[in-house]
């Protein structure tokens, strides 16, 4: 059974602070990784993909992948109220051709 | 941009109705489509993924009968929730990718209420 494992939360940070979100994944084979954010009711929307090992930064958000470790980070700096959600990590699979999602970490960010 | 439409975003009808839900990529062709579902405060299941022209594939315990999913292009898929029920109601998202080892873009989801 392939799993991409994460802490389910509440991760609670107080606004400005940068929030840690982790992700570990059981599929040694996988090659492609993803954080999406879910706010409640709505669908999930793709905040970044990350391929190689090491840190991908865009804007306040940076991605951290460690293949050896099997072991993915999103990292969040100047934590927005706005940015309170669920954040899901997701792997490929070894065709590449589906996704294995976590259960998602809910973040709240309190002003 | 990878936009990804999906319709209706909710529907409410009586028990025994055949629903169907369309998920369309606007701005790319998708090699691949997915259909989610997902139960409140939990996380996502995949249901089924649906490559153009071929029969979809399901994931364990979903019923293929159930859920009819039709891919006739590589811009449109669709669900259909035959003889619906209230424990099918859920919210189904739908997802498309351009390529393999490429992120899946979603579509804004389909709120599906059985009275």
């Amino acid at each position: 059974q392939k799993e991409v494992e994460q802490n389910s939360g509440p991760l609670s940070v107080p606004e400005g602070a940068i929030a840690s979100l982790n992700c570990t994944y059981s599929d040694r084979v996988s090659q492609s990784f993803f954080w999406y954010r879910q706010y409640s009711g709505k669908s999930p929307e793709l905040i970044m993909s990350i391929y190689s090992n090491g840190d991908k930064e865009d804007g306040r958000f940076t991605a951290q992948l460690n293949k050896a470790s099997q072991y993915v980070s999103l990292l969040i700096r100047d934590s927005q109220p706005s940015d309170s959600a669920t954040y899901l990590c997701a792997a490929d699979n070894n065709a590449g051709n589906m996704l294995t999602f976590g259960g998602g970490t809910r973040l709240m960010v309190k002003p | 941009g990878a936009v990804v439409s999906q319709h209706p975003s909710w529907v409410i009808c009586k028990s025994g109705t055949s629903v169907k839900i369309e998920c369309r990529s606007l701005d790319f062709q998708a090699t691949t489509m997915f259909w989610y579902r997902q139960f409140p405060k939990q996380s996502l299941m995949l249901m089924a993924t649906s490559n153009e022209g071929s029969k979809a594939t399901y994931e364990q315990g979903v019923e293929k009968d159930k859920f009819l999913i039709n891919h006739a292009s590589l811009t449109l898929s669709t669900l259909t929730v035959t003889s619906a029920h209230p424990e099918d109601s859920s919210f189904y998202i739908c997802s498309a990718t351009r390529q393999n080892n490429q992120p899946q873009h979603f579509g804004d989801g389909t709120r599906l209420s059985i009275l």
